[in-house]
């Protein structure tokens, strides 16, 4: 059972690429999230879906896109990289939100900096 | 607005010591309330609480919600080096289901 797979694991982006970070859970879950946490921060939420075909954003959308055409994938789109989007960025999913379900499940991070 | 505040933000304290970190929030439709370790990478889960007043233990980790309060704390015993960590708190919403991080704290256990 792979959980939450990211790729890729580090990235080096010049101003003004687009690139996009890949998401994938094999746990059945509804629910998806994206979170970047910027040295000694904590995690700040980019954009969230609550089942395929469904987005929302969070904190700190601006500069980011998402889609959500499967339960499985969440891919994370940046669009003309800026130094301010260096960060660790996290995939994260739980299930339906009720009882123990609530748990959220972490992918192993992006390191990405924008130079 | 939402929001999930820890402290103290940093600690240093020598191995046998227990330490108490703490979280606040202020979570509209409050449903539950999550602790994460976060050592290299990825947070780690500990906790997940929804009823006030009971405690959970794991080892020399335990933790423990007062809905009254709006807080938690998370109590380690007996540290050890191992336990240098982030560690972060998150309030869940059942309004808009999203999950609400607070900075961390950052304990650094000497030997």
């Amino acid at each position: 059972n792979a959980g939450v797979t990211q790729t890729p694991k580090f990235r080096i982006l010049k101003i003004g690429q687009s690139m996009t970070l890949q998401c994938a859970q094999d746990m059945n879950h509804n629910y998806m999230y994206w979170y970047r946490q910027d040295p000694g921060m904590g995690l700040k939420l980019i954009y969230y879906s609550v089942g395929a075909g469904i987005t929302d954003k969070g904190e700190v959308p601006n500069g980011y896109n998402v889609s959500r055409s499967t339960t499985e994938d969440f891919p994370l789109r940046l669009e003309l990289a800026a130094p301010s989007q260096t960060s660790v960025y996290f995939c994260a999913s739980s299930y339906s939100g009720q009882g123990a379900n609530e748990k959220l499940f972490f992918g192993s991070g992006t390191q990405l900096s924008v130079l | 607005e939402d929001k999930v505040v820890q402290s103290p933000l940093s600690l240093v304290v020598h191995e046998g010591d227990t330490v108490t970190l703490n979280c606040s929030y202020e979570v509209t439709n409050f449903r539950s309330l999550l602790w994460y370790k976060q050592e290299k990478k990825a947070p780690t889960f500990l906790f997940m609480l929804t009823s006030s007043g009971i405690e959970k233990k794991s080892g020399r980790l335990s933790s423990i919600l007062d809905k009254k309060e709006l807080s938690s704390i998370l109590n380690i015993t007996a540290t050890q080096t191992g336990d240098s960590a982030i560690y972060l708190c998150a309030g869940f919403t059942s309004g808009t289901y999203k999950y609400i991080f607070g900075t961390g704290t950052r304990l650094k256990v000497l030997a």
